[in-house]
């Protein structure tokens, strides 16, 4: 089963728009993960936020959890067209990693 | 450092038939992970390695699929028969620790089209 869900499913913005993806979870959780994933390749490890902390940042990405509200959020600034790709939350227990449903993120000239 | 690889990138076979997959993931990674991954859906936890041993196991379909780690280093997953529903992506992952907190890192994958 799926824990997490990504909204919106799909995502169509212009290069140099900001990308706004989010994922909401049903059980608590110790961390969430944000994966990228390209057209016919494997997943790549974008962050990990721990369940006691509520931002990070990673370059131009930001990630939020609320952890109230069992929704976490992956906000990628300044996009390009090398940021199409589909986006996955992973949520983590102590033992185990979850795959949400992805958001395909498509950035046009 | 050299990746996850995986091997063959591309399976077609008729249902019924038995495919294997290989996979040799990132050198000193203690865990390894092989995922199933449906058409426009996230990856499905099969199977959870940590070195020689199985951690999780709990949603691989015994009765057709297999898999092995023997020297705790390289795996195989094996589909016998395959049924329709079996086409799908096959990843498989590594990571350095055990626990849920450790990033994961991914082949490319094995694409398995059953006819």
């Amino acid at each position: 089963s799926q824990q997490g869900e990504e909204d919106p499913q799909a995502l169509s913005i212009q290069e140099g728009e900001n990308a706004t993806m989010n994922c909401s979870y049903k059980t608590s959780i110790n961390n969430l993960q944000w994966y990228r994933q390209n057209s016919g390749r494997g997943l790549v490890h974008l962050i990990l936020i721990r369940s006691n902390e509520r931002e990070k940042h990673s370059g131009r990405l930001r990630v939020t959890l609320d952890t109230s509200k069992k929704s976490s959020s992956l906000l990628i600034t300044a996009s390009r067209a090398a940021d199409t790709a589909s986006y996955f939350c992973a949520t983590g227990t102590a033992s185990k990693l979850t795959f949400g449903t992805g958001t395909r993120l498509q950035v046009t000239l | 450092e050299a990746g996850v690889a995986q091997s063959p990138r591309y399976k077609i076979i008729e249902k019924r038939q038995s495919v294997a997959f290989w996979c040799n993931p990132i050198s000193g990674h203690a865990t390894l992970y092989w995922y199933q991954q449906i058409l426009g859906q996230g990856p499905k936890l099969l199977i959870q390695f940590q070195n020689n041993g199985v951690v999780d196991d709990s949603q691989l379909p015994k009765d057709r699929f297999s898999a092995e780690r023997l020297k705790g280093v390289d795996s195989t997953l094996k589909i016998q028969p395959a049924k329709l529903e079996d086409s799908a992506v096959y990843l498989c992952a590594s990571s350095f620790g055990t626990g849920a907190d450790q990033p994961q890192h991914f082949g490319d994958g094995t694409r398995l089209s059953i006819l």
